[in-house]
């Protein structure tokens, strides 16, 4: 089976500070990963995917996140968070793609002034 | 390009009665997915189909949730009869079919049941 714990369900941070949404993941086999960004009222948007290229990977808005597998971890990071980041972040595992997604339970960020 | 149309946004029923939900995928779309979201948890597949037919139906309680995707194209989530634990927002997604392609999310409806 695979799974996915996002370890902090809020982090709060200052406008142009930098920001870090921690996952770590489980899985049998090889995983692609995910991370989603819901604001309100707005539907679920990829923000960035990791599926056995470059560890590496960069998203829209400013997004990247790092894939280490002797860590068994994809956080995602900004350098700079603006107030419009502002929402709910799921981490996400998949063994087949985009067909069968396995979310995490969130991590809320908030953006203050 | 229109994205995931979903509706009702919102619907509060009373418990034992049935309920619908409907959703339009992205024109071009063979794949269509319906997850459901529990307050504070992340959403979780209940069905997938290729076309019309459901591939993947593993997660739907099927005693009392139905779904459909006549000619391929528009869905309906069909709850019936409702209980309080099916209180949720529900999603559907599409994409091209083939497991690479992102999914796609509509914006949901939110299901209260009192």
């Amino acid at each position: 089976a695979q799974s996915v714990t996002q370890l902090d369900s809020h982090v709060s941070v200052s406008e142009g500070t930098p920001v870090l949404l921690r996952c770590n993941y489980s899985s049998s086999y090889s995983p692609s990963l995910f991370w989603y960004v819901q604001h309100p009222n707005k539907g679920l948007q990829l923000l960035l995917k990791y599926t056995s290229a470059a560890t590496l990977v960069k998203g829209i808005n400013g997004f990247e996140a790092e894939f280490k597998k002797s860590e068994t971890s994809f956080h995602l990071t900004k350098p700079s968070a603006h107030m419009s980041d502002a929402a709910e972040y799921f981490c996400v595992v998949s063994n087949t793609g985009f067909q069968k997604l396995v979310f995490g339970t969130g991590t809320r960020l908030l953006v203050s002034p | 390009e229109a994205g995931v149309v979903q509706s009702p946004r919102y619907k509060i029923i009373e418990k034992k009665q049935p309920v619908a939900f409907w959703c339009n995928p992205i024109s071009g779309h063979n794949t269509l997915y319906w997850y459901r979201q529990n307050l504070g948890q992340g959403p979780e597949l209940l069905i997938r189909y290729e076309n019309e037919e459901a591939v993947d139906d593993s997660q739907l309680p099927k005693d009392r949730f139905s779904a459909e995707r006549l000619k391929g194209v528009d869905s309906t989530l069909k709850i019936q009869p409702a209980e309080l634990g099916d209180s949720a927002v529900y999603l559907c997604a599409s994409s091209v079919t083939d497991g690479d392609f992102e999914a796609f999310f509509g914006q949901g409806t939110r299901l209260t049941v009192v």
